[in-house]
């Protein structure tokens, strides 16, 4: 069955600085697609990344940018300069088609401290 | 564009009650999904809609639990009769379905909480 571990229950870090987030999974599958979606307090969760596991290179938007180590089954997300809209919580996930079921990490609580 | 609505956004009933949540997605999209994340745990998938067949229910996790699409639009998701351990937030989320973009749209959750 496939798992995705997110060791970090809460983190801190400075505006203006560069975190990073980690996430590891478990799947026997060669194709398969991973999420980071962020739930700002008492907002609905959003998508901030998306990564399909052919693609070699890493996804970015904007200051958010992953790091995709297949063979380790590693998927961590940096935020760049930070920002206090970057608080939130942030989950980790993978989805085998894309648009089929999504399984979620535990999350990851990460503050922004001005 | 309406975003993923849901309600009640909060719920406070006794153990042995009836509570439905109601879900509705973004217009025009076929896929619609229902999750739990009770407190301190993962998010965990309950069951996926396409168009108002189930295409998996894999999730739910007793007979308590019923779940609804007729028509093919908004949702409804029963627990009868709620037990203390069915306390959590309930999230809805829908996708277009075209095509594998993986991106689902959340609503913000109905929080359960059973007395």
């Amino acid at each position: 069955a496939q798992t995705v571990t997110q060791s970090q229950p809460e983190m801190s870090v400075q505006e203006a600085e560069t975190v990073t987030l980690s996430c590891t999974y478990d799947t026997s599958e060669s194709d398969y697609y991973l999420f980071w979606y962020k739930q700002p307090p008492s907002r609905q969760m959003i998508l901030v990344i998306r990564q399909e596991a052919y693609k070699q290179q890493n996804a970015t938007e904007n200051r958010f940018s992953v790091n995709f180590q297949k063979a380790a089954k590693s998927f961590s997300l940096k935020i760049s300069d930070s920002q206090l809209g970057d608080a939130a919580m942030y989950f980790c996930a993978y989805s085998l088609h894309g648009d089929d079921k999504i399984i979620f990490g535990k999350g990851t609580r990460l503050h922004i401290l001005p | 564009e309406a975003g993923v609505t849901q309600f009640p956004s909060h719920s406070v009933i006794e153990k042995g009650q009836t509570v439905t949540l109601r879900c509705d997605p973004i217009s025009g999209h076929d896929n619609l999904y229902w999750y739990r994340r009770v407190m301190g745990k993962e998010i965990k998938f309950l069951l996926h809609f396409v168009k108002e067949s189930k295409q998996d229910e894999s999730g739910m996790p007793n007979n308590r639990f019923l779940a609804e699409r007729t028509g093919g639009t908004y949702s409804t998701l029963k627990v009868q009769p709620a037990e203390l351990e069915d306390s959590g937030v309930y999230f809805c989320a829908s996708s277009s379905g075209d095509g594998h973009t993986g991106e689902l749209f959340f609503g913000e959750g109905s929080r359960l909480t059973v007395l």
